[in-house]
């Protein structure tokens, strides 16, 4: 089965670069597509991008584009997600999951499989 | 703002059906790409509901049933239970975007 853990909370100053992460727990993660999805407080999900550690596809959405960036180390069977300067606006929950592509190479299927979450605090 | 249009609360007392609808556009579930439902309680992560617009996961009661409908799906809770209480998201995906999109998420009030 399947298992995504996360790294633990973070509290960071606006500015601070941050890098959190995403290991696969009973499985290799080198031929899984993982997406990292943002949750901001009380709000709804987010889906910022997504990547294949085999060939370090990686496709972020147009919202998050430049914003951070994602990776993965298959040795590790990690995934990553980073930011370079942190922003008061990017304080929110972060979610690493499974999400297969589709048939087609363009959609996903629905994600099957969800990592426990990493708070992440941005306040000076 | 989110590409998927959801309703921000719905309720209903026990026993009673609720209906969640969440509204797209010719890019996205009017292009004919699949919707996905997610269960979300406080302080945890989602779980899929429903995927492929009305394939229940094993386990999923089938109280829980989800439909589309040209630009917009539907997912209906029959028979409430308390323990529905809870936040629920659709999922398809954007063509102009070529992203996966979510909707901001329905909080289901059980009275």
């Amino acid at each position: 089965e399947v298992q995504l853990v996360q790294s633990g909370p973070e509290v960071k100053k606006p500015g601070e670069s941050l890098k959190i992460s995403c290991k696969g727990s009973g499985y290799s993660i080198a031929n899984l597509w993982i997406a990292w999805v943002r949750q901001m407080p009380g709000r709804g999900l987010e889906w910022m991008g997504i990547f294949y550690p085999a060939d370090s596809d990686t496709r972020y959405s147009p919202s998050f584009q430049g914003q951070v960036t994602i990776s993965a180390d298959k040795s590790l069977s990690t995934a990553y997600l980073q930011w370079s300067s942190l922003k008061a606006s990017d304080t929110a929950i972060y979610y690493c999951a499974r999400q297969a592509l589709g048939i087609s190479g363009d959609d996903y299927y629905a994600i099957d499989v969800w990592g426990q979450g990493t708070a992440v605090t941005v306040s000076s | 703002q989110y590409v998927l249009t959801q309703p921000p609360s719905v309720s209903g007392a026990p026993g009673q059906t609720v209906n969640i609808t969440c509204t797209g556009n010719s890019s996205n579930i009017g292009a004919g790409y699949g919707v996905h439902w997610y269960q979300q309680f406080p302080g945890t992560a989602p779980k899929v509901l429903i995927y492929g617009n009305n394939i229940r996961p094993l386990g999923v009661p089938d109280r829980f049933s989800g439909s589309k409908s040209g630009a917009s799906a539907f997912l209906a809770i029959a028979g409430l239970r308390a323990e529905d209480d809870a936040d629920y998201h659709c999922q398809s995906f954007d063509s102009s975007l070529r992203s996966s999109v979510f909707g901001g998420g329905t909080k289901l009030t059980v009275l």
